[in-house]
């Protein structure tokens, strides 16, 4: 059965990196893109930007031009999300999801991974 | 960009339906046939429920429907029942491998 699953709760001090990863399986890795979504504590959801695992595209929301980074390794089958210059308003949960090419839906989810950004 | 426009909350009793509003502009919701909506129990990831507009995923009783007119599409809940209650996000493409959410809303089955 398709399964995306995430790596462990981070804590990082303000202007540090995080870097989650996703790992897959149960489907075909590059016939699905990536896309990360993370929630902060009692808010919505927030998209964080695309990656195909394709052709190694990537685009990223506006607000995290610059900080963020999504790749993918086809050898493993993974995905990986580093936020950089990290601030407390960066805590939160984060998501990878799967998006079928060219569908723009997320069919499948990663359990989610807490990010945490303190002193 | 900013969110697209959801309801904070609606509240139906069991049996009753209800529809959630998203409203966007035409670079999204009215431009494409791209709205999804996924339903959120606490501290649980986000579920699919309906995608395209309004096409169903397996699984997904059809109790849940999806539809748009213009800027704004809705997720309409017939017959509510207690396991309903969650919170509700629609997502829209906006173009350019780019997509937007709607700030969410808390369904209460009273």
């Amino acid at each position: 059965q398709v399964q995306l699953v995430q790596s462990g709760a981070e804590v990082g001090k303000p202007g540090a990196s995080v870097k989650v990863s996703c790992k897959t399986s149960g489907y075909t890795f590059s016939s699905y893109d990536i896309s990360w979504v993370r929630q902060a504590p009692g808010q919505g959801l927030e998209w964080l930007g695309w990656s195909s695992t394709y052709s190694f595209d990537t685009n990223y929301a506006q607000n995290f031009h610059g900080r963020v980074t999504m790749t993918t390794d086809t050898s493993t089958d993974t995905a990986y999300m580093e936020l950089r210059s990290l601030t407390p308003d960066d805590t939160a949960v984060y998501f990878c999801a799967r998006v079928a090419s060219g569908d723009w839906d997320f069919d499948y989810w990663g359990q989610g991974t807490l990010v945490t950004v303190s002193s | 960009q900013s969110a697209l426009t959801q309801p904070r909350s609606v509240s139906g009793s069991p049996g009753q339906s209800v529809t959630i509003s998203c409203t966007g502009t035409t670079s999204d919701v009215g431009g494409y046939n791209f709205v999804s909506w996924y339903q959120q129990h606490p501290s649980k990831a986000p579920k699919v429920m309906i995608y395209h507009v309004s096409k169903r995923p397996s699984g997904v009783p059809d109790r849940f429907s999806g539809s748009k007119s213009g800027n704004t599409a809705s997720l309409t809940i017939s017959g509510l029942q207690a396991e309903d209650e969650a919170d509700y996000y629609c997502c829209a493409y906006a173009g350019s491998h780019t997509l937007i959410f709607g700030a969410g809303t808390k369904l209460t089955v009273l």
